[in-house]
């Protein structure tokens, strides 16, 4: 079974406006992370975001924020203030237990074209 | 923040030549390092878990002799691709997790392999 689900087409957004990447997760360890990477066309991973399990408040840095409905099983990324720069494929992970050396789930990814 | 980095950025070569990847921590410790192969427009595939001072663990259907990984200090790891083949470019892209645990996996900026 799949363990993130990112199914939303690619996305044309607006420069400054927020748009909204979805997120689902499926796992029965209580205790995990979820993870939000951003991947322009040069190629690297860059970390947006970390949520994990138990932090009762969601998520913020900078212009991301991350919409974490634990019931829902869903991780969302809020970009605010979209930028040129934002134009990349953004991908949600999820490591499941919350020590490191456990391995990375990725969803397929994202893709956001921001527009003038 | 954290920093991996991953060498060569590109690499062409000639089918039947071996190409050695290298992933360093620059500055934190990683017992662990990850390996992951992305194809265009896909998700990272992960290839293998290197661990410092043992073998690798390498997810099915990853050939161990195709893909050589040696974790040989807290700081570095390597990909040997071995005997390369055209079937065998792709994006290769390393993570690095600090030992203390509890943080996001650090990416190296990836290698794009071409075999002639």
């Amino acid at each position: 079974a799949q363990k993130i689900t990112q199914t939303q087409p690619g996305m044309f957004v607006q420069e400054k406006e927020a748009v909204t990447l979805d997120c689902t997760y499926d796992t029965s360890d209580p205790s995990y992370g979820l993870f939000w990477y951003k991947q322009p066309s040069s190629g690297e991973m860059i970390f947006l975001i970390y949520q994990g399990s138990y932090d009762q408040q969601n998520a913020t840095e900078g212009r991301y924020s991350l919409n974490f409905q634990k019931a829902r099983k869903s991780a969302n990324l809020v970009i605010s203030a979209s930028q040129l720069g934002d134009s990349a494929m953004y991908f949600c992970a999820m490591r499941e237990g919350l020590r490191g050396n456990n391995r990375l789930a990725f969803g397929k990814g994202n893709q956001v074209v921001v527009i003038p | 923040g954290a920093v991996v980095s991953q060498h060569p950025s590109r690499v062409i070569c000639k089918s039947g030549t071996s190409v050695k990847i290298e992933c360093r921590s620059l500055d934190f410790q990683a017992t662990t390092m990850f390996w992951y192969r992305q194809f265009p427009k896909q998700s990272l595939m992960l290839m293998a878990t290197s661990n410092e001072g043992s073998k690798a663990t390498y997810e099915q259907g990853v050939e161990k002799d195709k893909f050589l990984i040696n974790h040989a200090s807290l700081t570095l790891s390597t990909l040997t691709v071995t005997s390369a083949h055209p079937e065998d470019s792709s994006f290769y892209i390393c993570s690095a997790e600090d030992r203390r645990g509890n943080q996001p996996q650090h990416f190296g900026d990836g290698t794009r392999l071409s075999i002639l």
